[in-house]
């Protein structure tokens, strides 16, 4: 079994502020982790993608996430807010074995909110 | 350009209609998807298929079918058994499951609302 928890519902910062949106997941199996971000009635993208190699994640657009085993949390992160990061944004878990191979689970999402 | 096509963009549907959500790739991949998205629930899984021919119930199955007759093409059916269809449905595919962590591409969705 697999599961994700989105921390905060809702997160607003300040134009050239730092982002944190906070996920922590479970799995029986070695994950695979995503970030997804979604803008109003339009389909999701892909931020960044962890794959059981480096630990730190670089992303599209400055974002960034951190992989810890020992929290279980893949935290995403932005040195700046933009106006245009102003979306929803979904933690994703991947199984990567068993009957749920390829399945992905999807947190609850966070809506950034970006002030100018 | 590769990618997932979803049409309509947007449906309504009467009470006690069927109707067919459609879901197309041309990006080779073997696994294809459908998802729900309702506010605040992020996304549940309905259907997948991870070849053709074959296919299989995700957390939300009841009230929808599908089929996988060819590669590129993953239609959804919303059936009259559907008590609450009204949301945000999404399509996605995946390459081969040999690499689950490479990266799923997603459709840009189809509203259905009931009327």
């Amino acid at each position: 079994a697999q599961s994700v928890t989105q921390l905060d519902s809702h997160v607003s910062v300040s134009e050239g502020t730092p982002v944190l949106l906070r996920c922590n997941y479970s799995s029986s199996y070695s994950p695979s982790l995503f970030w997804y971000v979604q803008h109003p009635n339009k389909g999701l993208q892909l931020l960044l993608k962890y794959t059981s190699a480096a630990t730190l994640v670089k992303g599209i657009n400055g974002f960034e996430a951190e992989f810890k085993k020992s929290e279980t949390s893949f935290h995403l992160t932005k040195p700046s807010a933009h106006m245009s990061d102003a979306a929803e944004y979904f933690c994703v878990v991947s199984a990567a074995g068993g009957t749920s191979y390829g399945k992905l689970t999807f947190g609850q999402g966070t809506i950034l909110t970006v002030h100018p | 350009d590769g990618g997932i096509t979803q049409s309509p963009k947007y449906l309504f549907r009467k009470e006690g209609q069927n109707v067919t959500l459609s879901c197309e790739q041309n990006l080779n991949h073997d696994a294809m998807y459908w998802y729900r998205q309702d506010p605040g629930q992020g996304l549940r899984l309905i259907y997948y298929s991870q070849i053709v021919n074959d296919f299989q119930k995700g957390d939300i199955a009841e009230g929808y079918s599908v089929s996988r007759e060819k590669k590129e093409s993953f239609p959804l059916t919303v059936t009259s058994a559907q008590k609450n269809p009204t949301a945000f449905y999404l399509c996605a595919s995946m390459t081969d499951g040999a690499e689950p962590n490479y990266g799923y591409t997603f459709g840009s969705g189809t509203r259905l609302t009931v009327v």
